[in-house]
Order: C-alpha cells, then structure tokens, then sequence
C-alpha cells in the first residue's frame, strides 16, 4: 500500500516568508509526528498528534512553528517568517497507535532551504 | 535528558568485510532501541529493534543486541555489500518519540 507521503519535497523560502509542508499519513494511522533533521544530523523531534489532537509540541523550537491535523488524517507544519537556521530536512512518520511497539514509517522529507 | 551516542562516520570498508557501528543510549527508564537506515534518496526504513534487555534484534544479516550492562546497541554485520551503503542511525524511544543519534554514513566499495 501507499507510504506516508510528504509536499513539496523541495522548497525555497526567502528569509521572512512563510511556508506549508504537507504531510499524508498512511491510512487509519492514528499517530503522527514531525521530525526536523538539521544536515549530518539525526532527526529531532517536533510535535506529535493522536488523531487530530496534538499532544505534545514541546520540540517546535519557537512559537513561529505551527503545526495542525484538523481531521485526523493529512497534517501541515506552517513556519512563519523562516529564518536561515529553520533550513533543515523536515520529516513526517506515522503509526498505527501510540507506543514503541508500532512501528514509525517514515515520509521521504520535505528539503527547506531558506535563503 | 534521553540521548543516544553513535560513532562518527564516514566508515569505508571493502565488500565482505565486517562491520561494526558503535552505539550508546542513556539509562533512563526502560527504552526500546533501534536502529533506522536511510539510503541514498530514500527515507527512513527500521532496520531492526530490540525491546528489552539481551534481546537480539535482526534484519538483513545485521544484528545488534540490547546491553544493559554497558547501555548499548552495536550495530554488526558479517559481510557486507555495496548496496549497504547508506547512513545508519540508532535510536531510542523516549514515551511515545524517538531520540535519534546523529548517524554513521557507511561506504562499501567493491
């Protein structure tokens, strides 16, 4: 079936704009999560949703990050007047439920270059 | 708070030879412990994980086995191919995210 997909897989900002990164989760995956991976980087963690609440947001680095799951399903990270240090690969997982024991199948990532 | 240690690459070996990527996680709780892999383009794939201590996870000839004793997660493979050419993250969960460590790029050359 159908993995977790992610748009634009590129994007090209100008410092001070504003971006939507789109995340498709597999479907009737419950979890989701974004994760940003700064270049020869692990990723680190963002936010996660249950459904369409959002439960934890404790790793968006400032309140210029946004990130929604209104309907439970497809999910938008919003960065507001980017800065040069938000360039970053952002990456999308989903789960079927919440906990260690599901697996997080990864989204191929969104490449933000802001300039 | 949660980390995860991983040795730094590249690492660049011959075809066949054996492998080993060093990783290290802190003790807090009882995490499980994995090891992703992302190939040239591709997203992040698991790889193999392990859930509690002495476990032994396994995928694809690599394996790597759950030490309490020594808080760590070393990634093995026998022989490896070309096509493990890839950058390989351990990982640990912390409640419900992943800590990544900051990965070990791996060239294999024929």
């Amino acid at each position: 079936g159908a993995g977790v997909s992610q748009s634009p897989r590129y994007k090209v900002a100008k410092r001070g704009q504003d971006v939507a990164l789109r995340c498709d989760p597999i479907s009737g995956h419950v979890s989701l999560f974004w994760y940003q991976q700064a270049l020869g980087q692990g990723p680190e963690f963002l936010t996660y949703f249950q459904n369409e609440a959002q439960l934890d947001k404790s790793g968006l680095p400032s309140d210029r990050f946004f990130a929604e799951r209104p309907e439970g399903s497809v999910s938008t990270l919003k960065i507001q007047r980017t800065q040069q240090e938000d360039s970053a690969v952002y990456l999308c997982a989903s789960s079927l439920a919440r906990g260690s024991t599901y697996e997080q199948y990864f989204g191929p990532g969104t490449r933000l270059t802001v300039t | 708070g949660d980390s995860v240690t991983q040795m730094e690459g590249p690492v660049t070996l011959s075809e066949e030879a054996f492998l080993t990527i060093n990783c290290t996680y802190t003790a807090t709780g009882y995490p499980s412990l994995f090891w992703y892999v992302q190939y040239p383009g591709e997203g992040l794939q698991l790889l193999l994980k392990a859930t509690k201590a002495d476990d032994k996870g396994s995928n694809k000839g690599f394996e790597a086995t759950y030490r309490k004793e020594t808080t760590s997660f070393h990634l093995e493979k026998g022989s490896v191919q070309v096509s493990d050419s890839a950058v390989y993250f351990c990982a640990r969960d912390s409640s419900y995210k992943l800590i990544f460590g900051s990965g070990t790029r791996l060239l294999v050359r024929p």
